[in-house]
């Protein structure tokens, strides 16, 4: 069945940056355009990122352009998201997600919780 | 941005109940526009999308109807494992956006 797994969301000082990964597996990961999409503590959904399956569709939030980095590695099944300049507003769960069709979402992943504090 | 607001923010309903939730876009979405669910501690789960209709495995309780700036999403009968957080989204425009969401809790 499709499964996302993201991985390396932490704990991590304002300025500091991360870099997290999504696992693709049971689909055909290169046809599939994907996002990133936050959830703030007990908060509401904010998309961050799109990359279409040509890597050069790509697009982001204006909350984090700039500072954020999408990225897919077809061969290797994953999805990147390359996040640096963090913010203590970039606290949240970020969740991996795939297109079902034309920019709706579905499945999510189980999401990443990344931290930002001093 | 096109903004997108939910109400009411939270809904007491019972079990068996029918159960109405809205959706308003600040401009037109045309039938771009998708509804999620989230119980605690779980990913949004895809209901409904281009407006009205099901995603794939999704109870024919759930209907969705609008269009332009605004958008229904109808539970007919609750069922135990409906009480969650119901989002809309559009996707009509960049940035896709989202709604506060409508939380369903037991009365």
């Amino acid at each position: 069945q499709v499964q996302l797994v993201e991985s390396g969301g932490g704990l991590v000082k304002p300025g500091g940056s991360l870099r997290l990964s999504c696992a693709a597996s049971g689909f055909t990961f290169s046809v599939y355009s994907m996002s990133w999409i936050r959830q703030a503590p007990g908060k509401g959904l904010e998309w961050v990122s799109y990359i279409g399956r040509s890597p050069s569709i790509i697009y982001y939030a204006d909350s984090v352009k700039g500072r954020f980095t999408i990225s897919r590695d077809n061969a290797k099944n994953v999805l990147y998201l390359q996040m640096n300049s963090l913010r203590a507003e970039d606290t949240a769960v970020y969740y991996c997600a795939r297109d079902y069709v034309s920019r709706v979402i579905d499945p999510w992943g189980q999401g990443t919780l990344v931290t930002v504090s001093s | 941005e096109i903004v997108m607001t939910q109400s009411p923010g939270t809904l007491s309903v019972s079990p068996g109940e029918r159960v109405t939730l809205s959706c308003r876009a600040s401009q037109s979405v045309s039938s771009n526009l998708a509804w999620y669910q989230q119980k605690p501690g779980q990913a949004p789960r895809l209901l409904i999308h281009g407006a009205s209709p099901r995603a794939t495995g999704i109870p024919a309780r759930f209907s969705g109807s609008g269009s332009g700036t605004e958008f229904t999403l109808t539970i007919s009968s609750l069922q135990s494992e409906d009480f969650a957080v119901y989002f809309c989204q559009q996707y009509n425009n960049w940035p896709i956006t989202f709604g506060q969401g409508t939380r369903l809790e037991i009365k």
